[in-house]
C-alpha cells in the first residue's frame, strides 16, 4: 500500500527563518505529488503540486525520486503561514493518499 | 457560488443509529470525493464520483457505509448501525476534469460524534 509519512508533527519556527517541511512517499512509479494546507477555521485547499513547478507564497517543493520525497520550502517564514499542511500522493487508480500532516507555527 | 458545502456541519448520534451526510459540489464539478479524517491524521479516501457513476471505494469501507450521488449533483453518504468508531470529521471535496489529480476543492466537513 502506498503511504506518505511526514515525519513532523509540530515544526516552529521564528518570523524571517527559513522553513522546510518533510514529505517522504512510497512509490517507485511515476507519482503526482501535492501540498494541501489548512488555515485556522478554513477549508483545506491546495497550495502547490509538482507537475506544475510554480512558487505559491513563496513556497516550492521539488521532487526527488531518488529520495522518494517531496519537501515544501520557504526561504522566510511569515507569521501567515501557520497552517496544517498536508502532503499528498496520487496514483492513477489508487487514488489520493494524504499524510498525517505537519502542523507549522511561525512565531514572531 | 460559494464553494462545496456541507451538511450538516455537527452530528451527535447514538450507537446503533442511522446517519446521512450531503455534500453539494460546486456546480460544474464532475469528480465528487469523501474522505474521513480523524483527529492527528489526514483526510482517509473514501469513495469517489464522477459524474453520477461510483468508480472506486475504498477497501476500508465497510458495508455499513454507503454513498450514491443522484444525477450527478449533489452526494449522500449515508452510516448505517453506527459504532463509536466512526466518530470523525467526514469531508467531501470536488473537482472538474477527465484526470484524477486535478485540484480538489474541499468543503468544511461534517463532524460526526457516536456515543
Amino acid at each position: 500500500a502506498q503511504r506518505v509519512t511526514q515525519p513532523e508533527k509540530l515544526l516552529s519556527v521564528f518570523k524571517g527563518a527559513p522553513v522546510e517541511l518533510k514529505c517522504n512517499y512510497s512509490y517507485s512509479g511515476s507519482p503526482e505529488l501535492f501540498w494541501y494546507v489548512q488555515y485556522s477555521r478554513q477549508r483545506l485547499q491546495l497550495l502547490l503540486r509538482h507537475i506544475s513547478r510554480e512558487s505559491i507564497k513563496g513556497f516550492t517543493a521539488d521532487l526527488n525520486k531518488g529520495e522518494t520525497s517531496f519537501h515544501l520550502k520557504k526561504p522566510f517564514a511569515q507569521e501567515e503561514d501557520s497552517a496544517m499542511y498536508y502532503c499528498a500522493h496520487y496514483n492513477y487508480g489508487q487514488n489520493f493518499v494524504f499524510g498525517p500532516g505537519t502542523r507549522l507555527s511561525v512565531l514572531p | 457560488d460559494t464553494g462545496v458545502s456541507q451538511n450538516p456541519r455537527h452530528k451527535i448520534t447514538k450507537r446503533g443509529q442511522n446517519v446521512t451526510f450531503r455534500c453539494d459540489p460546486i456546480s460544474e464539478h464532475n469528480r465528487l470525493y469523501w474522505y474521513r479524517q480523524t483527529l492527528g491524521q489526514g483526510p482517509e479516501f473514501l469513495t469517489y464520483f464522477q459524474n453520477e457513476a461510483q468508480l472506486e471505494k475504498s477497501r476500508l469501507l465497510s458495508d455499513r457505509f454507503s454513498a450514491e450521488r443522484p444525477k450527478g449533483s449533489f452526494s449522500t453518504l449515508e452510516i448505517q448501525r453506527t459504532e463509536q468508531g466512526d466518530s470523525a470529521m467526514y469531508l467531501c471535496a470536488s473537482s472538474f476534469g477527465q484526470g484524477g489529480s486535478d485540484e480538489q476543492y474541499f468543503g468544511p466537513g461534517t463532524r460526526l460524534t457516536v456515543t
